[in-house]
């Protein structure tokens, strides 16, 4: 069975600066497909960024960034010029490429960002 | 992005009783819809997937007959938990996805806290 790991529960970081969530998983497949969902104090899950394995170049979305390295299973988030409101909680999430599989979280990483 | 919804955003509901949580796609017809619950600072638990029209997949641990779920039609699906007891006061969330296809994105409803006195 696919697994993700979250090593760190809680982050913090200046505001303005840059901090990087880590996240591994673990799979025997070779196509999938890897998120990052933010979870504010609201609670709605709100997907920051995703990543196809097939695809070698990282993917960017304004000043959030990942770091995939896919022989060594590692999927981390960069949040360059953190903001009050980048503050949540962020989960790594896993989806094989077949067909009607739901997502497989993480436990999480809390992330502070401090004024 | 798309858009799903949630209703109630909370209930709070006696012991024994059974509660209803609907959950809506507004501007996508969503093949496969999924349940999750969600315990304080704990991450999302997959309780069953649905697809439109057929009966839903439950994670093993989670009872059917406890956790009734119904998927009619491609832009609702219903969670009923029946007779419902304090443990199973939660953090309800339900997410949607338009296709079948891997790679399409699965977008959450806002949740719904449930409270069994």
């Amino acid at each position: 069975a696919q697994t993700v790991t979250q090593s760190q529960p809680e982050m913090s970081v200046q505001e303005a600066e840059t901090v990087t969530l880590s996240c591994t998983y673990d799979t025997s497949e070779s196509d999938y497909y890897l998120f990052w969902y933010k979870q504010p104090p609201s609670r709605q899950m709100i997907l920051v960024i995703r990543q196809e394995a097939y695809k070698q170049q990282n993917a960017t979305e304004n000043r959030f960034s990942v770091n995939f390295q896919k022989a060594a299973k590692s999927f981390s988030l960069k949040i360059s010029d953190s903001q009050l409101g980048d503050a949540a909680m962020y989960f790594c999430a896993y989806r094989r490429d077949s067909g009607n599989t739901p997502l497989v979280f993480g436990k999480g990483t809390r992330l502070s960002v401090i004024a | 992005g798309a858009v799903v919804s949630q209703h109630p955003s909370r209930v709070i509901c006696k012991s024994g009783t059974s509660v209803k949580i609907e959950c809506r796609s507004l501007d996508f017809q969503a093949t496969t819809m999924f349940w999750y619950r969600q315990f304080p600072k704990q991450s999302l638990m997959l309780m069953a997937t649905s697809n439109e029209g057929s009966k839903a997949t439950y994670e093993q641990g989670v009872e059917k007959d406890k956790f009734l779920i119904n998927h009619a039609s491609l832009t609702l699906s219903t969670l009923t938990v029946t007779s419902a007891h304090p443990e199973d006061s939660s953090f309800y969330i339900c997410s949607a996805r338009e296709s079948v296809l891997a790679g399409e994105t699965q977008y959450f409803g806002p949740g719904t806290r449930l409270l069994v006195l």
